[in-house]
């Protein structure tokens, strides 16, 4: 069973903020949580991971509660381009990843 | 950064056949590749758990005679399904991890699309 949940599809206009929740309130002190997003047909693109501290980079931001237990990642400025099935995973020992359902991700003009 | 490479993008065969996909890291050591199945609209399934040199562990409801998982070198991790029916028709991708990675994370690749005839 997926240890992660998300809702299962979300809108975002062009240009606004998107910002996609993830609850795993089973994730152990020392398991990072991880963002990938994988568009129609590719592989996972990974974008963002973080252990207790919010994190930024050029794709996104990730905002993690203090407990742990949920987080948010945030693009910033959604572009079309930004549609796809976006995940939040926290993989276990020897990064063995047990994939969720995830959010797909409509960005409208 | 690390790059995994998968091939082929895209395969048709007859029903009955085996077919090999090939998932290689390209500028790191991969200790350890994974390997899942994707059918339309759904997520990623995990299916193996694959250690260099050593035997393939495979999750529940995979049959291991079915789908043959070699990792014979840090670089280069072969999935073959024997015998494909068209209920095989899916989308395979593996994903690497292990030394040199930075930050740990995993990467993936870009996928094959099997479709059995």
């Amino acid at each position: 069973d997926a240890k992660t949940t998300q809702p299962t599809s979300m809108d975002c206009a062009e240009g606004r903020a998107a910002n996609l929740p993830c609850n795993h309130s089973t994730i152990s002190g020392n398991e990072y949580v991880y963002w990938y997003r994988q568009i129609h047909s590719q592989g996972p693109q990974y974008i963002i991971h973080g252990l207790k501290n919010n994190e930024t980079n050029e794709m996104a931001s990730l905002i993690i509660t203090e407990d742990r237990k949920s987080s948010t990642l945030i693009l910033p400025h959604a572009t079309l381009r930004d549609t796809a099935v976006y995940y939040c995973i926290f993989p276990t020992g020897g990064f063995k990843t047990i994939f969720g359902a995830g959010t797909r991700l409509f960005v409208k003009a | 950064g690390a790059v995994v490479s998968q091939h082929p993008s895209r395969v048709i065969c007859k029903s009955g056949t085996s077919v090999k996909i090939e998932c290689r890291s390209l500028d790191f050591q991969a200790t350890t590749m994974f390997w899942y199945r994707q059918f339309p609209k759904q997520s990623l399934m995990l299916m193996a758990t694959s250690n260099e040199g050593s035997k393939a562990t495979y999750e529940q409801g995979v049959e291991k005679d079915k789908f043959l998982i070699n990792h014979a070198s840090l670089t280069l991790s072969t999935l073959t399904v024997t015998s494909a029916h068209p209920e095989d028709s899916s989308f395979y991708i593996c994903s690497a991890t292990g030394t040199d990675t930075t930050n740990e994370k995993l990467f993936f690749g870009s996928g094959t699309q099997l479709s059995v005839l």
